[in-house]
Parts: structure tokens; C-alpha cells; sequence
């Protein structure tokens, strides 16, 4: 079982629309979650990251955490076009410091 | 957000010979700097880590010997991929953890071609 597990999609959604992007995680004392994202041929830019259970909201974006479940979700409200490219999740592994990320979700927003 | 800047952003090269990247943090002082590499359609898988003044700690799988890292100051990280082969084919990225931040701050990437 992958440690970060992500649909790689694509995910398809009308200029608009709701994006919903998922991930589950195996380790059930992981306690720090990232959302980054990835357009094609650059670097990763994160969008925010989450520690605790419950939504964090950041102007369109939504991330949710449900530790009990273990999932971590981010909501994109109003998609734009511009919002098209891949979202990883990752999360950070304390004891030995460093981040692991999933195989990301391709978004695509159409217009 | 803090800036990290790396460099070249793209290399090519022959077979056999040696590439050097530099991994900078522009605006604070690095404690600790990643180096990823990302395959195609693929996720970032972590190289090593390394600390200032300290030697890198690699991941499983990753050859020590062949993906050389120096953390000489608190600003620069550099990562050689010595004898490079087709297959080193990659997007390098670095990031740098450090001036109190809580959070990765990421390089542009190094787009490395080997022919």
C-alpha cells in the first residue's frame, strides 16, 4: 500500500464548478498534510497545508482533514481554467523529516 | 514566500560526463535543503537531504556515490550527477527548509537531458 494515494485522474469540471481532490494516507500518526500545485514542466507551489482535523479554508480553496478516516481532500470553489494542473498531496513525515508526496491528480477545468 | 533559485533550468548532456546543479536560497538561510527527482507523468520521489555543513542523508535506492550533494553554506546546496546516463534523464528540484518558516519553499527545477 502506497504511503500517499491519489487518483490520477483526470478530473474534468466546467469553468465553475466545485473540484473536488482527494487522498488517503496509510499512516495513521501522520499529522501534517500539504496541498501543492504542479503545471506541467514547473516546480510544485503550495496551496496550504492542514494539521488538524476539520476544513481550513483560503480564498477559493478548501482543505479537509479527517484523521479517524484518514483522507485529505481540497475543494477548489469557482474553477477557472487557470486552475488546470496537477495537485499533489503530501505529508510530512516527523521522525524523519521529509515530505512524501502522492502521484498528484491531473485537474482539468474546461470553459 | 521565501525564494529558492536553482541553476541551470535546463541541461543537456553527453553520456559519461558530469552535471552540477546549484540549489540557492536567496532571501534566508537554509538549514536544510531536498533534492528531488520527478520522472515523467510521475511523482516527486526524494533524492537525499542534506544539512549545512553535514553530509546528505540519501534515500533507499539512491547511489551516494553517483548523485554527489555538498551543503557548503547556509544559502547553497549543490547536487552532481557524476558519469550521467540516459536514464538520469530527469526534472531535478531542490527546496530549503529554514529562516523559521514552516513550510518546504521549492526551486524552479533543473530539466536534465542525457544523450
Amino acid at each position: 500500500q502506497k504511503e500517499v494515494e491519489q487518483n490520477s485522474g483526470p478530473l474534468s469540471v466546467p469553468e465553475g464548478a466545485i473540484a473536488s481532490l482527494n487522498c488517503t494516507y496509510s499512516d495513521r500518526g501522520s499529522q501534517s498534510f500539504f496541498w501543492y500545485r504542479q503545471y506541467s514542466g514547473k516546480s510544485p507551489e503550495l496551496i496550504m497545508f492542514i494539521y488538524s482535523n476539520g476544513d481550513k479554508e483560503d480564498g477559493r480553496f478548501t482543505a479537509q482533514l479527517n484523521k479517524a478516516s484518514q483522507y485529505v481532500s481540497l475543494l477548489i470553489r469557482d474553477s477557472q481554467p487557470s486552475d488546470s494542473a496537477t495537485y499533489l498531496c503530501a505529508l510530512w513525515r516527523g521522525g524523519f523529516q521529509k515530505l512524501v508526496f502522492g502521484t498528484g491528480t491531473r485537474l482539468l477545468v474546461s470553459p | 514566500g521565501a525564494v529558492v533559485s536553482q541553476h541551470p533550468s535546463r541541461v543537456i548532456c553527453k553520456s559519461g560526463t558530469s552535471v552540477k546543479i546549484e540549489c540557492r536560497s536567496l532571501d534566508f538561510q537554509a538549514t536544510t535543503m531536498f533534492w528531488y527527482r520527478q520522472f515523467p507523468k510521475q511523482s516527486l520521489m526524494l533524492m537525499a537531504t542534506s544539512n549545512e555543513g553535514s553530509k546528505a542523508t540519501y534515500e533507499q535506492g539512491v547511489e551516494k556515490d553517483k548523485f554527489l550533494i555538498n551543503h557548503a553554506s547556509l544559502t547553497l546546496s549543490t547536487l552532481t550527477v557524476t558519469s550521467a546516463h540516459p536514464e538520469d534523464s530527469s526534472f531535478y528540484i531542490c527546496s530549503a527548509w529554514g529562516g523559521g518558516a514552516n513550510e518546504q519553499f521549492f526551486g524552479p527545477g533543473t530539466r536534465l537531458t542525457v544523450l
